[in-house]
C-alpha cells in the first residue's frame, strides 16, 4: 500500500501572504489529522477530519483551516502567514475508527 | 501544562548498550498511548497500547503500559547506531467527538555512538 503523500515538500512564503499543503492518507483510510512541528513548541495538533467533516481542532488561530474532499483528500490553509508560521507541518492518516495513526513526509514551510 | 512528559530528553550510548525511555501521562479519559521514531522528517509508528494490549514487542523494541501509575516504558536492546532518533510518546484519549487526536510529549533523543 502506498503511504501518506503530502505536497509541496518546502515552501518559502512572505509574510501576509497565504499558503495550501495537500495531504493524500493511506488508501481505505476516511481521516486525516494535521499536525505543526516546531523546536520550541514540539508536535501539536491542528485538526481532524473524518469523512469530510472536521472532528475536532486544536488551539490555533482562525488564520488556520483545513478541509477534506470526499475520495478522503485533505487541505490545509494558512492564510496571513506570520513568521512564527515557520514550521513542518505533517498529516496523518488512519482508519478513523482505531487510533493508529500514519505520517507523512510533512511540508516544510518557511515564512521571511 | 504538559499532558506527556518523557525522560530523559536526551541519551548517549554505545552499541549493544539497552535503554529504557519513559513516558506519563495524563489520565483524563485514557484511550490508548502511542510510540514513534522519528529521524529526519515524518513520525514512524512503533506501538500503541491500550487497556487491552499492555504490553508490545518487534524485534529489539519492546513497550510496556502502566494504567496505575499512568507511565509507559520503550525498551531498545542492543541498541545499533540506526536506533538513532528522537521517540517520540503520544496520548490519545476518548472524546466525545470521537476525535483520535493525538498531544505529544517534547521527545527523548537517542544517540548511539559506535
Amino acid at each position: 500500500k502506498a503511504g501518506v503523500t503530502q505536497t509541496p515538500r518546502y515552501l518559502i512564503k512572505t509574510r501576509g501572504q497565504q499558503v495550501t499543503l495537500s495531504c493524500s492518507p493511506i488508501s481505505g483510510h476516511r481521516s486525516v489529522s494535521w499536525y505543526q512541528q516546531t523546536p520550541g513548541q514540539g508536535l501539536q495538533f491542528l485538526f481532524e477530519y473524518f469523512s469530510e467533516t472536521q472532528r475536532n481542532k486544536g488551539n490555533f488561530p482562525g488564520r488556520f483551516s483545513g478541509r477534506q474532499f470526499s475520495n478522503s483528500r485533505s487541505e490545509m490553509n494558512v492564510s496571513t502567514l506570520e513568521l512564527g508560521d515557520s514550521a513542518l507541518y505533517l498529516c496523518a492518516s488512519s482508519s478513523g475508527t482505531v487510533g493508529e495513526q500514519y505520517f507523512g513526509p510533512g511540508t516544510r514551510l518557511t515564512v521571511t | 501544562e504538559d499532558k506527556v512528559v518523557q525522560s530523559p530528553l536526551s541519551l548517549v550510548v554505545h552499541e549493544g548498550d539497552t535503554v529504557t525511555l519513559n513516558c506519563s501521562y495524563e489520565v483524563t479519559n485514557f484511550r490508548s498511548l502511542l510510540w514513534y521514531k522519528q529521524e529526519k522528517k515524518a513520525p514512524t509508528f512503533l506501538f500503541m497500547l491500550t487497556s487491552s494490549g499492555i504490553e508490545k514487542k518487534s524485534g529489539r523494541l519492546s513497550s510496556i503500559l502502566d494504567k496505575k501509575e499512568l507511565f509507559s516504558i520503550l525498551n531498545i536492546t542492543a541498541t545499533q547506531t540506526g536506533d538513532s532518533a528522537v521517540y517520540l510518546c503520544a496520548y490519545q484519549p476518548y472524546s466525545g467527538a470521537g476525535s483520535y487526536q493525538l498531544t505529544f510529549g517534547k521527545g527523548t533523543k537517542l544517540s548511539v555512538i559506535p
